[in-house]
């Protein structure tokens, strides 16, 4: 079955700080991994795509993937959080008839 | 307008009745998508059209739920007999040419 795993509920980090949101993923054949963050009683706003080519992907708002096929990770990281970054981060794969899986979201907390 | 846009952004109904959520994507867009999100999950997805047809109703939860796309532009998500377990935030998004799907702000339903 094609899955997508966030094993962290929550992660804090100060501001200034780096950050990691971690993914795993379980598809067959090639991946197509999305980033989603989603602000309180708003949808869900794209951040960042893998589809093929370079295995680190730049996004909005300075986020950015790395993409790892032996590991069959898609983590998010930034160089320096922001508290404005704190919302709900969704990993998701997009499968062969389009729809998206998604993650059960990490909820990013950044302390001033 | 630029975005996707979803009406209405709240519905309070009785268990038992009937609702229809609308979605307008952005202009253009080809893909429709209908995902469901319950509090503390992430998005499930419903339905999937490719201009006016449904390409994937996989996701579709039972025969209560139904949703047409005429002129292959609008859609509405209609669902017959709602149950209290039918409330959760309903997304919406679009696509062109399979690249990023770009979600609606929701229409958040509540069955008493």
């Amino acid at each position: 079955a094609q899955s997508v795993a966030q094993p962290e509920d929550q992660v804090n980090v100060a501001e200034g700080n780096p950050l990691t949101v971690k993914c795993t993923y379980s598809v067959s054949g090639n991946p197509y991994l999305f980033w989603y963050v989603q602000y309180p009683n708003r949808g869900l706003q794209f951040l960042l795509k893998y589809i093929t080519g370079d295995n680190l992907v730049k996004g909005s708002y300075g986020f950015e993937a790395e993409f790892n096929k032996s590991q069959t990770s898609f983590h998010l990281k930034k160089p320096s959080a922001l508290v404005s970054d704190s919302a709900l981060y969704f990993c998701a794969v997009r499968v062969i008839t389009d729809k998206l899986i998604f993650g059960t979201g990490t909820r990013l907390q950044v302390f001033p | 307008g630029a975005g996707v846009s979803q009406t209405p952004s709240n519905k309070v109904t009785e268990k038992g009745k009937y609702v229809e959520l609308r979605c307008d994507p952005i202009s253009g867009h080809t893909a429709l998508y209908w995902y469901r999100q319950s509090l503390g999950q992430g998005p499930e997805f419903l339905i999937y059209f490719q201009g006016t047809g449904a390409a994937d109703d996989s996701g579709l939860p039972n025969d209560r739920f139904f949703a047409v796309r005429p002129e292959g532009s609008v859609s509405t998500l209609k669902i017959q007999r709602t149950e209290r377990g039918d409330s959760a935030v309903y997304l919406c998004a679009s696509s062109s040419g399979g690249e990023a799907q770009y979600f609606g702000p929701g229409t958040r339903l509540l069955v008493l």
